[in-house]
């Protein structure tokens, strides 16, 4: 059981290029969420799905986009990268909506983009 | 709006020292409460939670007090150890349009040295 995983580890990015971070889970989660880690602010959500096939925006939505083809899977997208998109990006999951539910983590994705 | 208030670090300690790291909450429901960890090159791991008023969140030694009429839910350790040594955040979960909103403090980091 592995639990969330993220690929890539690292990227290193030139303004315009574009890529795509990929998440996947074991847990049979419904739910799924892509953030974003800045010093000194914690984690804001940037995109999140609440069962395959659909997605929905998250507080900072802005030059991403996702998608969930499969339940196990979500993908993070960055069409044209921009040196504030520099950033620590982690996935995780859940099973429920509910503000009781956890959620988990991946060991997250460090993006520079020059 | 709905935050969460952590204390600044970074928090320094000698071990077998106490451990407090206080957080404080504005909600306009009623959250559940979380400290999450995470270790350095690392993802978030839960470490306790509490889902209403005057329940308790223990692990690993950690303890924290959901307080309403204080909204605090301050993280203590009798005693940390050089192993303890990570960043802390503090979240709120709320129920927002059908998905488990997780809203995090920016994070208090904490070095035992031996």
């Amino acid at each position: 059981n592995a639990g969330v995983t993220q690929t890539p580890k690292f990227r290193v990015l030139k303004t315009g290029q574009s890529m795509t971070l990929l998440c996947a889970q074991d847990m049979n989660h419904e739910y799924m969420y892509w953030y974003r880690q800045d010093p000194g602010m914690g984690l804001r959500l940037i995109h999140y799905s609440v069962g395959e096939g659909t997605t929905a925006k998250g507080e900072v939505p802005d030059g991403y986009n996702v998608s969930r083809l499969k339940k196990q899977n979500f993908l993070l997208g960055l069409e044209s990268a921009a040196p504030s998109q520099t950033s620590v990006y982690f996935c995780a999951s859940s099973y429920t909506g509910t503000s009781t539910d956890t959620q988990y983590f991946g060991p997250g994705t460090r993006l520079t983009v020059l | 709006g709905d935050s969460v208030t952590q204390m600044e670090g970074p928090v320094t300690l000698s071990e077998e020292a106490f451990l407090t790291i206080n957080c404080t909450y504005t909600a306009t429901g009623y959250p559940s409460l979380f400290w999450y960890v995470q270790y350095p090159g690392e993802g978030l791991q839960l470490l306790l939670k509490a889902t209403k008023a005057d329940d308790k969140g223990s692990n690993k030694g950690f303890e924290a007090t959901y307080r309403k009429e204080t909204t605090s839910f301050h993280l203590e350790k009798g005693s940390v150890q050089v192993s303890d040594s990570a960043v802390y955040f503090c979240a709120l979960s709320l129920p927002s349009g059908g998905y488990n909103k997780l809203i995090f403090g920016a994070g208090t980091r904490l070095a035992v040295h031996p």
